[in-house]
């Protein structure tokens, strides 16, 4: 089953923009993951949200969090072409990792 | 440091052929989850291990499928018969500490059954 939705499914922009995912989810959770995957790579995780915080910054990555609207968003400020790649949320269901089916991102330069 | 490491990369075997995938953890995790990745499913959970322990297999398709790990520093996850629909990527990746924590990822077994 999959918790965590991606939008959107996939996204095309010029190298220097600005790129923004959403995730949306069904339950309640205790911290909520963002992974990326490079073509033919196995996932990397980037930074990871607990329920009782809101935004988190890692480099040119910054997440957010509503746990009112059950949603997180994954910004990549000044992107790159290195940043082309998977991007997927995921979320503790139990004492697992749920995934999302993940967005395309595509940074052309 | 060493990431997980995963053997075979590539594996292309014929229907009703035993498959067996390796896994090597990072040093000092005490999790480790098996995962297949298709187009049609995504990333699925198939079983995971705590202090070698199999704590949920729920995810298993079916009696084919078993997983073992032996020790701390080993995990197999093996397909027997296989079959065509099997065909997929299989991570590994360990993670350390309790409750749901950053996962590392392997590189990935690609798997072809003709």
């Amino acid at each position: 089953s999959q918790q965590g939705e991606e939008d959107p499914q996939a996204l095309s922009i010029q190298e220097g923009e600005n790129a923004t995912m959403n995730c949306s989810y069904k339950t309640s959770i205790n911290n909520l993951q963002w992974y990326r995957q490079n073509s033919g790579r196995g996932l990397v995780h980037l930074i990871l949200i607990r329920s009782n915080e809101r935004e988190k910054h890692s480099g040119r990555l910054r997440v957010t969090l509503d746990t009112s609207k059950k949603s997180s968003s994954l910004l990549i400020t000044a992107s790159r072409a290195a940043d082309t790649a998977s991007y997927f949320c995921a979320t503790d269901e139990g004492n697992k990792l749920v995934f999302g089916a993940g967005t395309i991102l595509r940074v052309k330069s | 440091d060493a990431g997980v490491i995963q053997s075979p990369r590539h594996e292309v075997t014929e229907m009703g052929q035993e498959v067996t995938l390796r896994c090597k953890p990072i040093s000092g995790h005490n999790s480790l989850f098996w995962y297949r990745q298709t187009m049609m499913r995504g990333l699925e959970l198939l079983i995971y291990f705590n202090n070698n322990v199999p704590i949920d297999d729920s995810g298993m398709p079916e009696d084919r499928f078993s997983a073992k790990m032996p020790n701390a520093s080993f995990s197999t996850l093996k397909i027997q018969p296989s079959e065509p629909r099997d065909s997929a990527v299989y991570f590994c990746a360990s993670s350390f500490g309790t409750g749901v924590r950053e996962q590392y990822f392997g590189p990935g077994t690609r798997l072809t059954v003709t």
